[in-house]
């Protein structure tokens, strides 16, 4: 299973952007990138997915590496209500059992 | 409000009994999973579902057991086989099984 590896922890400024870098460096050609986060002591929810282009939502952007082996999740302005783990996910939908397996992920801190 | 609901928030029982925590979803969503989250780790997959009456084992699907009569209900039975129960549990959902995951509250377990 392709795996993806992210900083334990980073730290942002309320209202300046946050980069988040994730690396997965053995990623295959049908693994979709998704973007999930945990709120202290709440499920995880949805940010992102994407293949192979940028994507951009209301929550955030995607921007995936040409080569495809790192992707950065975008928070183009910090609130505190951001502050949470963000888990870095590679999904092979072709693949019918292969599920979500979250690791550790980044917990992002924002301060005021 | 369409989501998806776990309960109880906290459930507290005594070592070496049976324990069975709900989950219920109203998205007409055909898969439904379970997950266990252990303090300061990302999640492991217990069961999951595709579809009524059809279940599959997760990577950590010792010790537990799941039901899917209905399209809307996936209970949990953590039994006395699994050694370490106490942790948080996370239930999720989704249109087909390699969608966009939604996830409940969480029942926190503690086994005392």
């Amino acid at each position: 299973d392709a795996k993806t590896t992210q900083p334990n922890s980073m730290e942002s400024n309320e209202e300046e952007p946050v980069h988040l870098p994730c690396n997965h460096s053995t990623i295959s050609g049908t693994d979709y990138i998704h973007w999930y986060r945990q709120l202290p002591s709440q499920g995880p929810e949805y940010v992102i997915h994407g293949l192979t282009s940028n994507v951009n939502n209301r929550m955030a952007s995607l921007a995936i590496a040409e080569d495809r082996k790192s992707s950065t999740l975008i928070l183009h302005r910090a609130t505190l209500r951001d502050a949470a783990v963000y888990y870095c996910i590679l999904r092979d939908v072709q693949n019918a059992g292969n599920m979500l397996t979250f690791g550790g992920g980044t917990r992002l801190m924002v301060k005021p | 409000d369409g989501g998806i609901t776990q309960s109880p928030k906290y459930l507290f029982r005594k070592e070496g009994q049976n324990v069975t925590l709900s989950c219920e979803q109203n998205l007409n969503h055909d898969a439904m999973y379970w997950y266990r989250q252990d303090p300061g780790q990302g999640l492991r997959l217990i069961y999951y579902s595709q579809i009524v009456n059809d279940f599959q084992k997760g990577d950590i699907a010792e010790g537990y057991s799941v039901s899917r009569e209905k399209k809307e209900s996936f209970p949990l039975t953590v039994t006395s086989a699994q050694k370490n129960p106490t942790a948080f549990y996370l239930c999720a959902s989704s249109i087909l099984l390699h969608n966009e995951q939604f996830f409940g509250p969480g029942t926190r377990l503690t086994v005392l």
